[in-house]
């Protein structure tokens, strides 16, 4: 099946410092990924839909300057919390599409939890 | 906010038990999605059906759809410890250039040995 991985899987970090994360698809080639956040016991909200080769769609109250992101291959994006503060500590999730293989599916990566300091 | 609402927010079933878990949400849709997440880890997809569908079984699993009432049930039959897990329902929604999903708040289902 479809494999997405993410790394770090957790990472802390000082405040004020940036933290890169990074979100590959194994398998397969994703034209779109999609970067989520999940505070405890909550629900995923979607960050930004990134496109291959163009810029990121950020979902409305996401700070674009704040939250990088950046798809550069069909098989990376990568999202970049920039001077992270404690506010920022959560659990981000990536994903994957496979629309263009006749799927409606995302798959998903594991997370990765971020501690800032 | 689009974003779905699922009852019960938690769940404490036996072994062997059927667990059952509902989702609504408020747009048209093209299709419905489960996914299940144990504590701390990613989304593991589990069914789509599609909003010309009104049921589908996958296993243990069978969801149901009903459009007009913009609600979705997943039922877990025969259910075992391990299916211990948070499960969330998602619709699809058209964004600027391509669909994405939008989660409902989830349902944290505890099977107890």
């Amino acid at each position: 099946g479809a494999v997405v991985s993410q790394h770090p899987s957790w990472v802390i970090c000082k405040s004020g410092t940036s933290v890169k994360i990074e979100c590959r698809s194994l398998d397969f080639q994703a034209t779109t990924m999609f970067w989520y956040r999940q505070f405890p016991k909550q629900s995923l909200m979607l960050m930004a839909t990134s496109n291959e080769g163009s810029k990121a769609t950020y979902e409305q109250g996401v700070e674009k300057d704040k939250f990088l992101i950046n798809h550069a291959s069909l098989t990376l994006s990568t999202l970049t919390v920039t001077s992270a503060h404690p506010e920022d500590s959560s659990f981000y999730i990536c994903s994957a599409d496979t629309f263009g293989g006749g799927e409606d599916t995302q798959y998903f990566g594991p997370g990765t939890r971020l501690t800032v300091l | 906010s689009q974003q779905g609402e699922e009852d019960p927010q938690a769940l404490s079933i036996q072994e062997g038990e059927n667990a059952t878990m509902n989702c609504s949400y408020k747009t048209s849709i093209n299709n419905l999605q489960w996914y299940r997440q144990n504590s701390g880890r990613g989304l593991v997809h589990l069914i789509l059906i599609r909003s010309n569908e009104r049921e589908k079984h996958s296993g243990r699993l069978r969801v149901t759809l009903d459009t007009s009432k913009k609600s979705s049930s997943l039922l877990i039959t025969a259910s075992r410890a391990a299916d211990t897990a948070s499960y969330f329902c998602a619709t699809d929604a058209l964004g600027d250039s391509s669909y994405k999903l939008i989660f409902g708040s989830g349902t944290r289902l505890l099977v107890r040995p």
